[in-house]
């Protein structure tokens, strides 16, 4: 079993552009949670989505947006880049209904 | 969901010492959790504790729940190098459905 899995691992951006990030969840997981880690602080938590849809969302704007694929699988899509988007952007993958979450190795989004 | 406080910020003990940390909430819990971060890397779930439980033990961690006291202690024994990292405690009041809130962490160092 791979676990949960993002990519790229690592990303420059330039500020004002779109960046997508991806993840596959651990096997047999449905259910997918998007989060935004900055330097020295704890995650912060972005949307979840299950069963294809937006489920729940944290506080953060509407340039944040999702998406999830009938395997599971998610997409995080950033608009409209700002400097403040550099981040470790991390994506969980939990069962329906089961609160413990299985993380990915993250991506390093740093927006220049 | 609602933030975990995790205190202390920065803890650091020799090899072979115990290393306890404390995480305090505001309100009623279903269950609260605790997860370590290596430098940089993805979240790993280490226990969940569910509010009628008092006492968890997991290897060579330990965690205490207070519902009372609304506070939560993790105890490593015998620390070990490989032990050294963030940890963040996760209280969790929603009904499956919610993200984990998380707040700074704990960063724990080990000195040899």
């Amino acid at each position: 079993d791979a676990g949960v899995t993002q990519s790229p691992t690592h990303l420059i951006k330039t500020r004002g552009q779109q960046v997508t990030l991806r993840c596959s969840p651990k096997s047999g997981h449905d259910t997918v949670s998007w989060y935004q880690q900055a330097l020295g602080q704890g995650p912060q938590f972005i949307f979840q989505y299950y069963e294809e849809e937006e489920r729940q969302r944290g506080n953060f704007p509407d340039r944040f947006s999702g998406h999830q694929f009938p395997n599971y699988s998610s997409e995080l899509n950033v608009n409209a880049l700002l400097l403040g988007d550099s981040a470790l952007y991390l994506c969980a993958s939990s069962d329906d209904g089961n609160t413990e979450a299985f993380f990915g190795q993250g991506t390093r989004l740093t927006v220049v | 969901s609602q933030q975990g406080e995790e205190d202390p910020q920065a803890l650091s003990i020799q090899e072979g010492e115990n290393a306890t940390m404390n995480c305090s909430y505001k309100t009623s819990i279903n269950n609260l959790q605790w997860y370590r971060q290596n430098s940089g890397r993805g979240l790993v779930h280490l226990i969940l504790i569910r509010s009628n439980e008092r006492e968890k033990h997991s290897g060579r961690l330990r965690v205490t729940l207070d519902t009372s006291k609304k506070s939560s202690s993790l105890l490593i024994t015998a620390s070990r190098a490989a032990d050294t990292a963030s940890y963040f405690c996760a209280p969790y009041s929603g009904g499956g459905a919610d993200g984990l809130t998380f707040g700074k962490g704990t960063h724990l160092i080990i000195q040899p």
